[in-house]
């Protein structure tokens, strides 16, 4: 398996709080991605990056931050959380651009109350 | 919005049967490729189809794409129980280098 982990692996916290998922790769790559898993939507992009200090919004980024001070690690931030950002959120590395594979890590489960 | 939509949604066979799904999109790629999800676990990728390529193979995996109908199915012969899982399709828009394009899935049952 890919050297991707995920921090907090399972999370429940309140409406109004502000939350930071982590995610750390051991292989390098250049790119990653956050999305977020709900039923009946497959998998959405809600920010990526293409390298330190360099992140762009992906399809469903409202409410979402990011930040990636080191290549290894990639940081999700929700400012201020809502019932609606309940899901799984799961973090993917790529070596290249998404023309290529992605390696995925267990993912998170965020409920928001 | 989503590029690529997965049929059936659903489906359940007996182990040893093969195993059709299949994912439809709307617009040019510049690759497919189909992941596999255990139930509480993240996505493996199975394979990568790239569109000028009609069609690959992996161990029992069988991938094929049809631009012209914007089409791409995967057949798991001689299925087993540990392929019970949700597959889906990522498509990589042409247009777009970074960023996959994904399905709502089919959920696999492989009955024992």
């Amino acid at each position: 398996d890919a050297g991707i982990t995920q921090s907090p692996r399972h999370k429940v916290t309140e409406t109004g709080t502000p939350v930071t998922l982590r995610c750390h790769q051991t292989e390098n790559h250049r790119y990653m991605y956050w999305y977020r898993q709900d039923p009946g939507h497959g998998l959405r992009l809600i920010h990526y990056s293409y390298g330190v200090k360099d992140t762009d919004k992906g399809e469903v980024s409202d409410g979402y931050s990011v930040s990636r001070s080191k290549t290894e690690d990639f940081l999700l931030t929700l400012e201020s959380a809502t019932s609606s950002q309940t899901s799984v959120y799961f973090c993917a590395i790529s070596e290249r651009e998404a023309i290529n594979e992605q390696f995925f890590g267990p993912g998170t489960r965020l409920t928001v109350l | 919005s989503q590029q690529g939509e997965e049929d059936p949604q659903a489906l359940s066979i007996q182990e040893g049967e093969n195993a059709t799904m299949n994912c439809s999109y709307k617009t040019s790629i510049n690759n497919l490729q189909w992941y596999r999800q255990n139930s509480g676990r993240g996505l493996v990728h199975l394979i990568l189809i790239r569109s000028n390529e009609r069609e690959k193979h992996s161990g029992r995996l069988r991938v094929t794409l049809d631009t012209s109908k914007k089409s791409s199915s995967l057949l798991i012969t001689a299925s087993r129980a540990a392929d019970t899982a949700s597959y889906f399709c990522a498509t990589v828009l042409m247009d777009s280098n970074y960023q996959l394009i994904w399905g709502a899935g089919t959920k696999l049952i492989i009955k024992p």
